[in-house]
């Protein structure tokens, strides 16, 4: 596609409840990340995917957040029995090349989750 | 561990007047740095990027300026249109190459 896409844009869910959230990266793109944007801050380091590879997942915040990229293109980033700290905007964000410094990250416009 | 911040998270400009955005990283060993835009309900948009063995970069009315003395890097945009009103995020890439650190980001206002 022509940007990153991602889905649902808007998302509410009770707490306990189990959410998934899609990435369309650009078609090519090597390199995929998620990052999750907290109101009022900067993006935050989820995780990050070269190809189908998870290559660091430090910045999960704990074991109910899973991310998969199991055919190299798209990703689904999947929070289980949510919690209302979990609310925040989810960007995802992708990059032609395995190195950085030969290109720019390419971010959606995000997934806001809503945790009631 | 890393800490990328900025110095004012507010700033309101007249239009037509240059700004300057400032930004302060803690990591020594950061070499490539970039600058975002975020407009409101949209993802970050790449302004313009710096490796560590240059002090400046020019683009499209932006420039960057990075001080690697002081662990200091700057936006400077010219002649501010109300199109520039968004917030602003340095980030800089970690050792591993995996991520990048954003800061808080400036809210950027230009008054007409």
């Amino acid at each position: 596609g022509a940007g990153v896409s991602q889905s649902p844009r808007y998302k509410v869910a009770k707490r306990g409840q189990d959410v998934a959230l899609r990435c369309d990266p650009i078609s090519g793109h090597v390199s995929l990340f998620w990052y999750q944007q907290a109101l009022g801050q900067g993006p935050e380091f989820l995780t990050y995917f070269q190809n189908e590879a998870q290559l660091d997942k430090s910045g999960l915040p704990s074991d109910r957040f899973f991310a998969e990229r199991p055919e190299g293109s798209v990703s689904t980033l999947k929070i289980q029995r949510t919690q209302q700290e979990d609310s925040a905007v989810y960007l995802c964000a992708s990059s032609l090349g395995r190195r950085f410094g030969t290109g720019e990250l390419f971010f959606g416009e995000g997934s806001r989750l809503t945790v009631l | 561990g890393e800490s990328v911040g900025l110095h004012l998270p507010t700033l309101s400009v007249q239009e037509g007047d240059n700004s300057i955005i400032n930004c302060a990283y803690s990591n020594s060993a950061s070499d490539y740095f970039i600058w975002y835009k975020q407009e409101s309900g949209k993802g970050p948009q790449f302004i313009i990027d710096i490796r560590s063995n240059m002090d400046k970069r020019q683009g499209q009315r932006v420039t960057v300026l990075l001080n690697k003395t002081v662990k200091h890097l700057s936006l400077q945009i010219a002649a501010t249109q109300p199109g520039d009103s968004a917030v602003y995020f340095c980030a800089d890439l970690s050792n591993t190459g995996n991520q990048f650190y954003f800061g808080t980001g400036t809210s950027l206002t230009v008054i007409p």
